[in-house]
């Protein structure tokens, strides 16, 4: 039973800059969930996704956007790159609507802004 | 949003019991307790869930008093590798994920 994939796992760019980053949920679940964690800092919610839509998002900007497909893999969005960019980018999974099961983690694509 | 309030960090040696405890005085009444364990470079790892009363798995225990304002995780017999930075988070995953906050965590250093 695969869980959270997460691809690539480490990333360099330069400031200006677009990147996406990819994420596979754990077999069975249907709602992804993307996190910013800087270092030393816990994991910061930046977008859900459920149903192909963005249901719920956090306190980021415009420059970062998702999307869900069909089979419930999600991709992220960031344009504009900043240093401050730079960071673990998590992506987490569940099973929308119930509230005993709690969400599982990816190990994360490392981003390095230059 | 039921923030939660955890030690900054905490020392132990190995083979010791360690109890990491959690104050989340705004919990409301769908919400569970979920701790998680975060090694450097990784994603964090599910280690127990909680509603009321004691939860208990293979890795660890979850303590919940009646009143639910507080949780307390207890490593039993604690080694080497289970030095990490401890999640508390409590919410109801239905709600949505940006209801689960997770803070700074509890930074458990295990000493031989």
């Amino acid at each position: 039973d695969a869980g959270v994939t997460q691809s690539p796992t480490h990333l360099i760019k330069t400031r200006g800059q677009q990147v996406t980053l990819r994420c596979s949920p754990k077999s069975g679940h249907d709602t992804v969930s993307w996190y910013q964690q800087a270092l030393g800092q816990g994991p910061q919610f930046i977008f859900q996704y459920y149903e192909e839509e963005e249901r719920q998002r956090g306190n980021f900007p415009d420059r970062f956007s998702g999307h869900q497909f069909p089979n419930y893999s999600s991709e992220l969005n960031v344009n504009a790159l900043l240093l401050g960019d730079s960071a673990l980018y998590l992506c987490a999974s569940s099973l929308a609507q119930v509230s005993n099961q709690p969400q599982h983690f990816g190990d994360g694509t490392r981003l390095s802004i230059l | 949003l039921a923030k939660t309030t955890q030690p900054i960090s905490m020392d132990s040696y190995e083979g010791q019991e360690v109890n990491i405890t959690c104050s989340h005085n705004n919990i409301a009444t769908n919400d569970y307790i979920t701790w998680y364990q975060q090694f450097p470079s990784q994603g964090p790892r599910f280690i127990i869930q909680g509603y009321k009363t004691k939860v208990t798995n293979e890795v660890a225990s979850l303590f919940i008093p009646a009143d639910r304002k507080s949780s307390t995780l207890s490593l039993p017999r604690v080694s080497l590798s289970d030095t990490a930075v401890y999640y508390c988070l409590v919410g109801d995953i239905r709600t949505g994920a940006n209801n689960l906050f997770f803070g700074t965590g509890t930074r458990l250093t295990v000493i031989p």
